[in-house]
């Protein structure tokens, strides 16, 4: 069975840094590309970084809105995937799911993990 | 305002069938490449879940009351034999090509009356 579990979401002050972690089992990670979507309070779903596998170079992919600011990383030695979101705005206010991808769709999602970005 | 155009809202009896639209452009479900239509179905407070993926096809395990479709700029979810289960956010989801980006519809809150 595909797991993923997210973790370290929490309060944080506009400007400031955050990691989150998403520990995944249940299938092959490390031939996984793996991305992070966002989903405000009361809205929709947006997507907010890929990170593809070693095999296929490994390389990041990110939206405009947070380009610059959020980078998505890997271990493949202990299964997890990572997300880290600098100087955050309060628009960045959201559950952040970690997610399985297949290319273009999203096959597998973690419960999510709330981050709140508030003075 | 999202990449890909969704109703807000639709709603039907028990029964019915009800679709619900996801509106692109040549540079996201119209484009040459042909990028997929993927659908997603959420209820309140949970995670969503692949619902139709590639256009028109189930993973295991969703019944076949719904099912996918896709012509030129635009796609479809249909449900069929409307349940109070069905009840819940419905999302298209896509690549576009102009933004190097995934994107997902607005989302479309499904109410059964």
């Amino acid at each position: 069975e595909v797991q993923l579990v997210e973790s370290g979401g929490g309060l944080v002050k506009p400007g400031g840094s955050l990691r989150l972690t998403c520990a995944v089992s249940g299938f092959t990670f490390n031939n996984a590309w793996m991305s992070w979507v966002r989903q405000a309070p009361g809205k929709g779903l947006e997507w907010v970084g890929r990170i593809k596998s070693e095999t296929d170079g490994g390389t990041t992919d990110y939206p405009a809105p947070v380009k610059g600011r959020f980078t998505v990383s890997r271990d493949d030695s202990k299964n997890t995937l990572y997300l880290q979101m600098n100087s955050l705005k309060t628009d960045d206010t959201a559950v952040y799911y970690c997610t399985v991808n297949d290319w273009i769709r999203f096959d597998y999602w973690g419960q999510g993990v709330l981050v709140t970005v508030s003075s | 305002q999202s990449v890909l155009t969704q109703p807000p809202s639709v709603s039907g009896a028990p029964g019915q069938r009800v679709t619900i639209s996801c509106t692109g452009s040549s540079s996201n479900i119209g484009a040459r490449a042909g990028y997929e239509v993927h659908w997603y179905q959420q209820f309140p407070g949970t995670a969503p879940k692949l619902l139709i993926y590639s256009n028109s096809n189930r993973p295991s395990g969703v019944p076949d009351r719904f099912s996918g479709s896709k012509s030129g700029t635009s796609a479809s979810l249909a449900i069929t034999g409307l349940q109070a289960e069905d009840e819940a956010d419905y999302y298209c989801q896509s690549y576009d090509s102009s933004l190097y980006s995934l994107v997902f519809g607005g989302g479309t809150k499904l109410t059964v009356l």
